[in-house]
């Protein structure tokens, strides 16, 4: 079966620090990995995606995340945190890239000045 | 590119009356749309998947009767929920995706639809 965990439902930074946002995930077949923005009352924006090409990831506002087979994980990160980046960050996987999504339960970002 | 709109935004219903949620891809042809449900300070639960032409596959433990979901185009997928009660409030989020190209199997969201049952 599928899944993907989020470490940390909540997380809180300050403004300028390193932003790391944990993801695990379990496949059973070569996954395609993504990251979601949601920021209240909003639809999701896609922030980033693995799809089996470069395990590094580059995605918009700067964040990046790295694919880890070895570690089954997909993890957030972005250098320094900025006040806009405050939202709630959806992980989610797509086994073999099959259109499916399965989403982790999420982790709200919180950044203090 | 690939922008889903999403309609309304935001409605209240009486118990017992039916809303319709339509969601849209403005500038791409949607081969698949989905429809989740958001519960507060929860994740997106995937109710429904519909393929344009055919009929909607339903996520275990989704009343395919209450929640009727219709894909007459490529470009129009519709979300009804009969029958409204007050447990059925919750966040209603749609996405889109397209079958070929480089965006092929990216799942596009819009912006949500608030319906709060009274």
């Amino acid at each position: 079966a599928q899944s993907v965990t989020q470490l940390g439902s909540h997380v809180s930074v300050s403004e300028g620090a390193l932003v790391l946002l944990r993801c695990n995930y379990s496949s059973s077949v070569p996954p395609y990995l993504f990251w979601y923005v949601q920021y209240p009352n909003q639809g999701l924006q896609l922030l980033l995606k693995y799809t089996s090409a470069a395990t590094l990831v580059k995605g918009i506002n700067g964040f990046e995340a790295e694919f880890k087979k070895s570690e089954t994980s997909f993890h957030l990160t972005k250098p320094s945190a900025h006040m806009s980046d405050a939202a709630e960050y959806f992980c989610a996987v797509s086994p073999g890239g099959y259109n499916k999504l399965i989403f982790g339960a999420g982790t709200r970002l919180a950044v203090h000045p | 590119g690939a922008v889903v709109s999403q309609h309304p935004s935001w409605v209240i219903c009486k118990s017992g009356t039916s809303v319709k949620i339509e969601c849209r891809s403005l500038d791409f042809q949607a081969t698949t749309m989905f429809w989740y449900r958001q519960f507060p300070k929860q994740s997106l639960m995937l109710m429904a998947t519909s393929n344009e032409g055919s009929k909607a596959t339903y996520e275990q433990g989704v009343e395919k009767d209450k929640f009727l979901i219709n894909h007459a185009s490529l470009t129009l997928s519709t979300l009804t929920v009969t029958s409204a009660h007050p447990e059925d409030s919750s966040f209603y989020i749609c996405s889109a995706s397209m079958a070929r190209g480089l965006a092929k199997n990216i799942q596009y969201f819009g912006a949500g639809t608030r319906l709060s049952v009274l």
